[in-house]
């Protein structure tokens, strides 16, 4: 069963430090795997998107690591601000005529100043 | 900037009773979903729709629910008979493109109370 989960279930820093999230998917074949931030009462936004080839993505503080061995993604959000408060959701899609997206149940951060 | 937008913000609605959910996609975007997420669980995928038809759904979508793209620029989410159980945050998303790397634009989506 295709299946995709995060760590920690939620995380507090403090505003300027540094903090990683963490993905691990079991989606067979995979197709790319996708961050989205996601605001308290509001729709996902994505952060970033990694393909089989790529390893390593930034997007501004954010950046994107994929190992697509060991099935494993993390997202570094660095000298975080209060407004990176929200749930980061690992969203991964298969690579079949369906493309069907397996969603993780996400992070929640705060940051607090 | 283009968005997606739905409407209402918050329906609430008596158990039993119908409700149509709306959402206006991006304007050149051709694939659209609707998803919903039950507070404090994960966003769960409910259909996706091109050229007039569902392409996919889940298991979720049985037959309480069904949509609908009744003009050029709207796409609904009806549910027949709503259960307390359809309490939740349902989103809409559009895409230009069913290509598996395209991204999907969510709406601030809308929240649904049955009571």
């Amino acid at each position: 069963k295709n299946q995709v989960e995060q760590s920690p279930q939620s995380l507090i820093i403090l505003e300027g430090k540094n903090c990683t999230l963490q993905c691990n998917y079991t989606v067979s074949p995979f197709s790319n795997l996708r961050w989205y931030k996601q605001d308290t009462g509001r729709g996902p936004v994505s952060l970033t998107i990694m393909t089989f080839s790529e390893n390593t993505k930034s997007n501004g503080r954010y950046t994107a690591t994929l190992d697509a061995d060991t099935k494993q993604s993390s997202l570094h959000i660095t000298a975080s601000q209060l407004s990176d408060s929200a749930s980061y959701i690992c969203v991964v899609r298969s690579n079949t005529n369906a493309g069907k997206s397996t969603f993780g149940d996400g992070t929640t951060l705060t940051v607090k100043p | 900037e283009p968005e997606v937008t739905q409407t209402p913000s918050h329906q609430v609605t008596q158990m039993g009773q119908e409700v149509i959910l709306r959402c206006v996609p991006i304007s050149n975007h051709l694939y659209f979903y609707w998803y919903r997420q039950i507070l404090g669980q994960k966003v769960e995928f409910l259909v996706s729709f091109y050229n007039n038809e569902i392409s996919e759904k889940s298991e979720i979508f049985d037959d309480q629910f069904s949509v609908e793209r009744p003009d050029g620029s709207n796409f609904t989410l009806k549910i027949r008979s709503t259960k307390l159980e359809d309490s939740a945050m349902y989103f809409c998303a559009s895409s230009e493109s069913g290509g598996l790397n395209t991204e999907a634009f969510f709406g601030q989506g809308t929240r649904l109370t049955v009571v």
